[in-house]
């Protein structure tokens, strides 16, 4: 299957700083990207939805000046949590999307991100 | 309260059968999906189905869905104890493919 990769795996950070998170797909051209947050012990929380080249979609409740998208191009999209507070701390997940095939999204490893 | 629902927790003898069961409310997902974690990590794609079949077979998983009741389950044929990890059911809206509404998840405990 194709291959999504998110780095880093983990980070930590100093509140009040920013932090940039990588989703590349590895052997296949993503034409949308998902970004998803993970609570301990929930459920993955569908935070955006990234085109390549156009803005990013974001969930109600999501705000969009705290969480930068830009997937500028098919393989690669970053969100940027911006003066990142403890109550960022979560993991964060992508997937992508190739083509308009509906039956897999294929997920990155996810990133553990904590903020101190 | 959440779209897609599922028990929080099963514990399961190594070598026995696992069932895992899901509701939904979206009647028009096209696809639904049960994905693997393991702690720490991504999700894995283990099966999906599409709406319009009622079981689909992999191996050891099967996959059944009542479209009427909305009610997705997967069984583990032979459980090991390297299927100890979180599964999760998601649907896949029609007009909205590839953004994935996920259950809370489900833990499984694989006990020699």
């Amino acid at each position: 299957g194709a291959v999504v990769s998110q780095h880093p795996s983990w980070v930590i950070c100093k509140s009040g700083t920013s932090v940039k998170i990588e989703c590349r797909s590895l052997d296949f051209q993503a034409t949308t990207m998902f970004w998803y947050r993970q609570f301990p012990k929930q459920s993955l929380m569908l935070m955006a939805t990234s085109n390549e080249g156009s803005k990013a979609t974001y969930e109600q409740g999501v705000e969009k000046d705290k969480f930068l998208i830009n997937h500028a191009s098919l393989t690669l999209s970053t969100l940027t949590v911006t003066s990142a507070h403890p109550e960022d701390s979560s993991f964060y997940i992508c997937s992508a999307t190739q083509g308009t095939s509906n039956t897999e999204a294929f997920f990155g490893q996810g990133t553990r991100l904590t903020v101190v | 309260g959440e779209d897609v629902e599922q028990s929080l927790f099963l514990s399961v003898r190594e070598g026995d059968s696992s069932v895992i069961n899901c509701t939904y409310t979206d009647s028009s997902s096209t696809y639904l999906y049960w994905y693997k974690q393991e702690p720490g990590a991504g999700l894995q794609l283990l099966t999906y189905i599409f709406s319009n079949m009622d079981m689909k077979q992999d191996q050891r998983l099967t996959v059944l869905l009542n479209k009427k009741d909305k009610h997705l389950s997967l069984r583990i044929a032979d459980t090991q104890t390297g299927d100890s990890a979180i599964y999760f059911c998601a649907e896949s809206p029609s007009d909205s493919w590839g953004k994935l509404q996920f259950g809370a998840g489900t833990q499984v405990v694989v006990t020699p």
